[in-house]
């Protein structure tokens, strides 16, 4: 069965820290993406990233990167330099590549919480 | 492009009543999806389209009805209502195997 947990619930810091949320998941097939999404206090979701699971590469978008380990099944993201902005529920997700695109596994969200 | 909409933003219903999500892509995707996200969950999926006329069960089916009319717009119904279908709702339409989302819609049973 696939599974996706986001083990830290809520994170509290202060404007300029760096900070981490952690994705965990599992999953029996070798073929699979990974996405990030970030839900606003305003309630949209907005697709941040999606990493297939041949591409362990990591990546950097600005303040924004992701830590892409299959040894370990994570699939981190971090923050450089927070902001208030950045204050939000950020949502891991796999899916299984080709087969049923309905297949999107959600974790249950970190909040994070960004004071000035 | 709007991207994904949804239609009413927020509804109250009073348990028994009926009712129908309207969600509408302008982006010629061929697969649509219904969530739900209850407080402290991450999105459950209700059912999906993988095209025009075609439908599927996800992981939270009962209760709900939907249809795939038209490639741009699938609707999720709700035949009679119950205080536990009380959730934001979520519809999504993906080309490839990344999803965008509509803005949601904030629907209360009584």
């Amino acid at each position: 069965a696939q599974k996706v947990t986001q083990a830290q619930t809520e994170i509290s810091v202060v404007e300029k820290e760096d900070v981490t949320l952690d994705c965990v998941y599992e999953t029996r097939d070798t073929t699979y993406y990974l996405f990030w999404y970030k839900q606003p206090p305003s309630g949209e979701l907005v697709f941040l990233i999606r990493r297939n699971s041949f591409d362990e590469q990591n990546e950097i978008s600005g303040r924004y990167s992701w830590n892409f380990q299959k040894s370990t099944s994570s699939f981190n993201f971090t923050i450089t330099a927070s902001q208030v902005v950045d204050s939000a529920v950020y949502f891991c997700a796999l899916t299984q590549a080709g087969g049923s695109q309905g297949n999107l596994i959600f974790g249950k969200g970190t909040k994070l919480s960004v004071k000035p | 492009n709007a991207g994904v909409t949804q239609t009413p933003k927020f509804r109250v219903l009073k348990t028994g009543q009926s009712m129908t999500l309207l969600c509408a892509q302008d982006m010629n995707h061929e697969y649509m999806y219904w969530y739900r996200q209850d407080p402290g969950m991450g999105l459950r999926l209700i059912h999906y389209s993988v095209g025009e006329g075609t439908t599927a069960k996800g992981e939270v089916p009962d209760g709900y009805n939907v249809s795939r009319l038209k490639k741009q717009n699938f609707l999720l119904g709700l035949e009679s209502a119950a205080p536990s279908q009380t959730s934001v709702y979520f519809c999504a339409s993906s080309h490839g195997q990344t999803q965008y989302f509509g803005p949601g819609t904030r629907l209360l049973v009584l």
